[in-house]
């Protein structure tokens, strides 16, 4: 098993330019989430999915878009990117929706700068 | 209002001392889930234990234990004759109804 793949690693972005963060988990997990990394922050949730067709916000959204057309793949848009979504993202996946007790796994990340 | 409180940002040590990181959660609900994970150099995040709202019985696992009050909602973790290796940002995490992480401490041993 690949577990939680993200692409890409590394981007730089103008400022007003979109993209889009790619997550794909092949564990067939229900729950899916997508955080942020800020320096003295911890992990802060953008917005996570509990199943196929289904979204929810999570602390951070604004400025960010997500949908769950599969199981496998939870893509998170930047619409207009900011300098202040400089950021390092996360995306995760696990067996159970939240509240439950069952360990997120990770993907190993993406460093994203916009300027 | 910050749910995960961890009140140490930096650590540093010298080899083989013992590391106590410090976790203080907030929360209402009476059926909620504790985590510590790690974060190496590297930059990936490693699961390293869970612990459920009914089970307070502390635990270890080789040179890392952890305890859990939740009298004082507590959920402290020790590195127990740290090595350099050991060298990462931890995280403290609640899930209630949402995985809430606290800031995390960064931990630098040195030989």
């Amino acid at each position: 098993n690949a577990g939680v793949t993200q692409t890409p690693k590394f981007q730089v972005l103008k400022t007003g330019q979109s993209m889009t963060l790619q997550c794909a988990q092949d564990m067939n997990h229900e729950y899916m989430s997508w955080y942020r990394q800020d320096p003295g922050m911890g992990l802060r949730l953008i917005h996570y999915s509990v199943g196929a067709g289904i979204t929810d916000q999570g602390e951070v959204p604004n400025g960010y878009n997500v949908s769950r057309s599969t199981t496998e793949d939870f893509p998170l848009r930047l619409l207009s990117a900011a300098p202040s979504q400089t950021s390092v993202y996360f995306c995760a996946s696990s067996s159970k929706g939240q509240g439950a007790g069952y360990e997120q796994y990770f993907g190993p990340g993406t460093r994203l700068t916009v300027t | 209002a910050q749910k995960v409180t961890q009140a140490q940002t930096e650590i540093s040590v010298v080899e083989k001392e013992d590391v106590t990181l410090d976790c203080v959660y907030e929360t209402r609900d009476t059926t909620y889930y504790l985590f510590w994970y790690k974060q190496p150099p590297s930059g990936e995040l490693v699961f390293l234990i869970r612990r459920n709202s009914f089970d307070e019985q502390n635990e270890i696992s080789g040179r890392y234990s952890w305890n859990f009050q939740k009298s004082t909602s507590s959920f402290n973790f020790t590195i127990t004759a740290s090595q350099v290796v050991d060298s990462a940002v931890y995280f403290c995490a609640l899930n209630d109804y949402k995985l809430s992480f606290g800031a995390g401490t960064t931990v630098t041993v040195r030989a």
